[in-house]
């Protein structure tokens, strides 16, 4: 079986920096990925981790210690438009995803 | 362009009534999935498929049923015997096992009255 925890909600000032974790159980792993979520939208892909480390795409990074079973998103000079919800996920068969961390940020 | 495709954006059901749920892909995938989310809830993973003519049943797959006909094309029913399938529904794809990144349609917002 798999299961990815991550934090329910988070809140941020604009301009900050937030981390969001997620730890995982899973068979046959095969890394951590990360989506982002708008209300009303759909899911789209924020990055990808095989290997331990930090991976960096921008404002956002993405870190990966498998040893841990942990991984986080890191969230830099937050703007506005990064209020959403932010999954981790197991990109094993089937493609399963924890419950998700809304991310609140404020003036 | 290629993309996944939800049809229609917002359902309509009455009690009782069997509804379905189209979900089309051009990116030439072979899984194709459903989740369900429920307000403030996560992806719930009802159906996925690995290969045509194929398919496995999530975490809840119990008043829902799909086909997998066609490479493009995975639609899901949502049968009477689902006892609150008020909720918004995902369909997504990616090329395998193993994957690395998904892409979803935009969702159907399905609400029984």
């Amino acid at each position: 079986g798999q299961s990815l925890e991550q934090p329910s909600e988070v809140t941020a000032v604009e301009g900050a920096i937030v981390q969001i974790n997620c730890t995982y159980q899973t068979s046959g792993f095969y890394g951590l990925s990360w989506y982002q979520q708008h209300d009303g939208g759909a899911p789209t892909f924020l990055s990808y981790n095989a290997l331990d480390g930090l991976e960096e795409t921008g404002r956002f990074s993405s870190f990966l210690s498998r040893s841990d079973s942990y991984g986080y998103l890191l969230l830099q000079e937050l703007q506005m438009k990064d209020s959403a919800s932010y999954f981790c996920a197991a990109p094993n068969t089937p493609l399963v995803f924890g419950k998700g961390t809304r991310l609140s940020v404020i003036a | 362009d290629g993309g996944i495709t939800q049809s229609p954006k917002y359902l309509f059901r009455k009690e009782g009534q069997n509804v379905t749920l189209s979900c089309e892909q051009n990116l030439n995938h072979d899984a194709m999935y459903w989740y369900r989310q429920d307000p403030g809830q996560g992806l719930r993973l009802i159906y996925y498929s690995q290969i045509v003519n194929d398919f496995q049943k999530g975490d809840i797959a119990e008043g829902y049923s799909v086909s997998r006909e066609k490479k493009e094309s995975f639609p899901l029913t949502v049968t009477s015997a689902q006892k609150n399938p008020t909720a918004f529904y995902l369909c997504a794809s990616s090329i395998g096992q193993g994957v690395t990144e998904a892409f979803f349609g935009q969702g159907t917002r399905l609400t029984v009255v």
